[in-house]
């Protein structure tokens, strides 16, 4: 399985942008770079998800490098709900393929 | 709509029992997925449904793990002989077809407790 890495934790002040980095350096030229967050006692819930361009929704944008060895979740405006551990997943083109969640990253947002 | 759906929301259950935890897909979703997470932990993934396909067991930890799919909707997760190392969140997810570029819907979990 492509594997993804970041950081354990990181944190942001209310109402300032946050960069949430993910390295992914042997993704395949089809995998599709997907974000999910997990708020306290919730179950997952998908962010974006993009191929080779940036992406921007309601919730987030997402940037990709150039070679798509790693990509940025970037939140706008912190508001003290988006503490939550984010995931970023790759999605392999096979079907079949199931979500592979690693550790994530734990977002703290101080008021 | 409705989301994906999961009963109970907590179980208790005594060391030994056997325990069924239901999922109801998002409807129309042909792949359906079951995770646990311990806690603290991350998700680790148990089984995968696409359709009427095999279903992907190789996440499941032991044979007292089992799951079924009936009709290509309701998913049911059987624990047989339960084990306190078996306390956790179980969660499922649905998504419209099974494609990389496709998202997941998570419930929100059944807590089980074995005591």
């Amino acid at each position: 399985d492509a594997k993804t890495t970041q950081p354990n934790s990181m944190e942001s002040n209310e109402e300032e942008p946050v960069h949430l980095p993910c390295n992914h350096s042997t993704i395949s030229g089809t995998d599709y770079i997907h974000w999910y967050r997990q708020l306290p006692s919730q179950g997952p819930e998908y962010v974006i998800h993009g191929l080779t361009s940036n992406v921007n929704n309601r919730m987030a944008s997402l940037a990709i490098a150039e070679d798509r060895k790693s990509s940025t979740l970037i939140l706008h405006r912190a508001t003290l709900r988006d503490a939550a551990v984010y995931y970023c997943i790759l999605r392999e083109t096979n079907y079949g393929q199931n979500f592979v969640f690693g550790p994530g990253t734990r977002l703290s947002v101080l008021p | 709509g409705a989301g994906v759906s999961q009963s109970p929301s907590n179980k208790v259950t005594e060391k030994g029992k056997d325990v069924e935890l239901r999922c109801d897909p998002i409807s129309g979703h042909t792949a359906l997925y079951w995770y646990r997470q311990s806690l603290g932990q991350g998700l680790e993934f148990l089984i995968y449904f696409q359709g009427n396909s095999a279903p992907d067991k190789s996440g499941l930890p032991s044979d007292r793990f089992s799951a079924e799919r009936t009709g290509g909707s309701v998913s049911t997760l059987t624990i047989q002989r339960t084990q306190q190392e078996d306390s956790a969140v179980y969660l499922c997810a649905s998504s419209p077809v099974d494609r990389p570029n496709t998202e997941a819907f998570f419930g929100q979990g059944t807590r089980l407790t074995v005591v």
